[in-house]
């Protein structure tokens, strides 16, 4: 059982690369989320999903889409990477609707530099 | 939308002592009130969490405690030790079955002196 893994750990970009992070979850849950973290500042969403083939919009989502074709897989794709998305990723998940108010789980986190 | 305003931003105290961090909400739905330590480096791990039908809750040295007419909740940790030293972020949800969203704090860094 590993939880909530995120590949990959690393990556350089150069400004206007596009890039996929994949986030895979093995405990069934209904319900992932993407977070970015920059220094000295807590976790703000990007985009969740309430179930296989569901997206939704956070508090930050410009310039990130997102797809969740697997019930395990929530994908976070940059389409033309900016400096400004320099950041570390954090993917989570929870169980869903039958279930009221479970923790989120957390992923290790992808470290992301644009130069 | 929800906010989450978090206390102090750093905070230090000596083995042995107890810490307090302490956060405010604005949204009164909100009824989830989780914890989340993280080490450097490290994924943000859950401690501890309140929902919104208790007032305290408490977790061998760790303790949260829920005002809801005030809209605060707060985060002790008695006879700390140095592997406490971490960041700390409070966060807030409402149960609404549309995806039970966290807002976090801005975290709050606490350092353990031997």
């Amino acid at each position: 059982n590993a939880g909530v893994t995120q590949t990959p750990k690393f990556r350089v970009l150069k400004t206007g690369q596009s890039m996929t992070l994949l986030c895979a979850q093995d405990m069934n849950h209904e319900y992932m989320y993407w977070y970015r973290q920059d220094p000295g500042m807590g976790l703000r969403l990007i985009h969740y999903s309430v179930g296989e083939g569901t997206t939704a919009k956070g508090e930050v989502p410009d310039g990130y889409n997102v797809s969740r074709l697997k019930k395990q897989n929530f994908l976070l794709g940059l389409e033309s990477a900016a400096p400004s998305q320099t950041s570390v990723y954090f993917c989570a998940s929870s169980y869903g609707v039958l279930y009221s108010n479970q923790p989120q789980h957390f992923g290790d986190g992808t470290r992301l530099s644009i130069l | 939308g929800e906010n989450v305003e978090q206390h102090p931003s750093t905070l230090s105290v000596q083995e042995g002592d107890s810490a307090v961090i302490k956060c405010t909400y604005s949204d009164s739905a909100s009824n989830y009130f989780p914890w989340y330590k993280q080490e450097l480096g490290k994924r943000p791990q859950l401690i501890i969490d309140i929902r919104s039908n208790v007032g305290e809750k408490k977790d061998q040295r760790i303790a949260v405690t829920l005002n809801k007419t005030a809209k605060h909740f707060s985060l002790h940790i008695t006879e700390t030790q140095p592997e406490d030293s971490a960041v700390y972020f409070c966060a807030a949800s409402m149960d609404n079955n549309a995806g039970n969203m966290l807002t976090f704090g801005g975290g709050t860094r606490l350092m353990v002196k031997p």
